[in-house]
């Protein structure tokens, strides 16, 4: 049962363009989401989070947006840079529960093109 | 730099053998996470702790897994009897107390059990 899923395996955009990575949910209890970069042979780094209140949030390049009648998050980064290659992951938490184990989806490599 | 931090990085063991993992989290973090991550999949969540005290285990942890956090700071993570299917990356996380914190990942310990 995948509750968090990426549908886009993999993801090339040229440097300089907008990069949207998707990822939709299903278990409507999920009021937290968060989007992770992993690179080869180093544990996934957080970027960026959105709570279920929100529908946007912004850090610097990257965005997220929550669309929760859809239940779909989006990350966009621009503008995108070869740095931004590596395997991203969107990730939920359900509300309720105090201790945030996270539910990951299946990632999508991003590939930015100089 | 007081990240997460992992050993060993790397273990191959023969089917049978007994495999032990260590992680040392975030000094002022009082949770504990441990994930496992397949090729192709993102981290699924194993178990938590809070302090020194195991809260949840997912179904995914069998009899032949066992995690410790004896005093509230490292943990370790043992497997008994491997088998080929334990063949995987274990990752470990920490994070502050609190529903939307983000969580700290390490560079994970690849194990092949061959």
């Amino acid at each position: 049962d995948q509750q968090v899923k990426q549908n886009s395996p993999s993801l090339s955009v040229q440097e300089g363009r907008i990069s949207i990575l998707n990822c939709d949910y299903t278990n409507s209890m999920f009021d937290y989401f968060l989007w992770y970069k992993k690179y080869p042979a180093e544990g996934p780094t957080f970027l960026i989070s959105i709570s279920s209140i929100k529908d946007k949030n912004e850090d610097g390049r990257f965005t997220v947006f929550l669309n929760k009648s859809a239940k779909h998050l989006s990350l966009h980064i621009v503008p995108s840079q070869p740095g931004d290659s590596a395997v991203y992951f969107c990730a939920a938490k359900s509300g309720g529960t105090s201790y945030g184990k996270l539910t990951f989806g299946q990632g999508t490599i991003l590939t930015v093109h100089p | 730099d007081t990240g997460v931090s992992q050993d060993p990085r790397h273990k191959i063991t023969k089917r049978g053998q007994n495999v032990t993992f260590r992680c040392d989290p975030i000094s002022e973090h009082n949770r504990l996470y441990w994930y496992r991550q397949t090729l192709g999949q993102g981290p699924e969540f194993l178990t938590y702790f809070q302090n020194e005290a195991q809260l949840e285990k997912s179904r995914l942890l069998s009899d032949r897994f066992s995690a410790e956090r004896p005093k509230g700071s490292f943990s370790t993570l043992e497997i008994q009897r491997t088998e080929q299917g334990d063949s995987a990356m274990y990752l470990c996380a920490s994070s502050r107390q609190g529903p939307y914190n983000e969580q700290f990942f390490g560079p994970g310990t690849r194990l092949t059990v061959l």
